[in-house]
């Protein structure tokens, strides 16, 4: 299974909701990372966690939070959000964390804010 | 920090030709090279890598040059196919020491006419 899932597919909240993003891959990968791509845009990497560790944060705000309950599973916990964060959220992993490796990519969670 | 410079941002090829898409890197530390080929509403799949302990890499239509000197990598199609309409992006990893990490380029969107 080389297969990284995400759920849901479409999300629409409003800027006082807290909803939570869910990424999830059983292929052994020991690195797994939370992208966000506004439109016509590259993936613009937001945090790497490492065997089940945050190891880097890109200075993303606190209304963004992840969280790695096991090797397998990837959250991104959202809060008080803003129409600017509205955009497609990529969750990717790889073998390790270094990045000889290819990194997987699950099909995304477009996230709309009103 | 990475920066990635990509050009060019859109691409016309006639079904057929080859298509070029050429990208820079800030870090000379940078080591691995990934193309990234995301199609309408995808997610973003890798088509071919390169490491820097390699100067060229081919795939069947697909190749890849890596000049570090001039820290230089290019994406090279031939024969193009309609199928091969997307958007292109090339990336470069960094090393922050517990992990590593991705920037991308802009993107090429590749538009292969009949």
């Amino acid at each position: 299974d080389t297969e990284v899932t995400q759920t849901p597919k479409h999300l629409v909240m409003g800027m006082t909701n807290k909803k939570s993003l869910k990424c999830e891959q059983h292929m052994g990968h020991r690195a797994m990372y939370w992208y966000k791509q506004k439109a016509k845009k590259p993936p613009e990497l937001m945090f790497v966690y490492s065997y089940e560790k945050l190891s880097i944060n890109e200075s993303v705000p606190s209304r963004f939070s992840p969280e790695c309950p096991n090797s397998s599973l990837l959250n991104l916990h959202l809060h008080a959000l803003q129409p600017e964060d509205s955009a497609l959220y990529l969750c990717a992993s790889s073998q390790e964390p270094r990045i000889y490796y290819e990194q997987y990519f699950g099909p995304g969670t477009r996230l709309t804010v009103t | 920090g990475e920066n990635v410079e990509q050009h060019p941002s859109t691409l016309s090829v006639q079904e057929g030709d080859s298509a070029v898409i050429k990208c820079t890197y800030s870090d000379s530390a940078s080591n691995y090279f990934p193309w990234y080929k995301q199609e309408l509403g995808k997610r973003p799949q890798l088509i071919i890598d390169i490491r820097s302990n390699v100067g060229e890499k081919k795939d069947q239509r697909i190749a890849v040059t890596l000049n570090k000197t001039a820290k230089h990598f290019s994406l090279h199609i031939t024969e193009t196919q309609p199928e091969d309409s997307a958007v292109y992006f090339c990336a470069a990893s960094f090393n922050t020491g517990t992990a590593s990490k991705l920037t991308f380029g802009t993107g090429t969107r590749l538009q292969v006419t009949l």
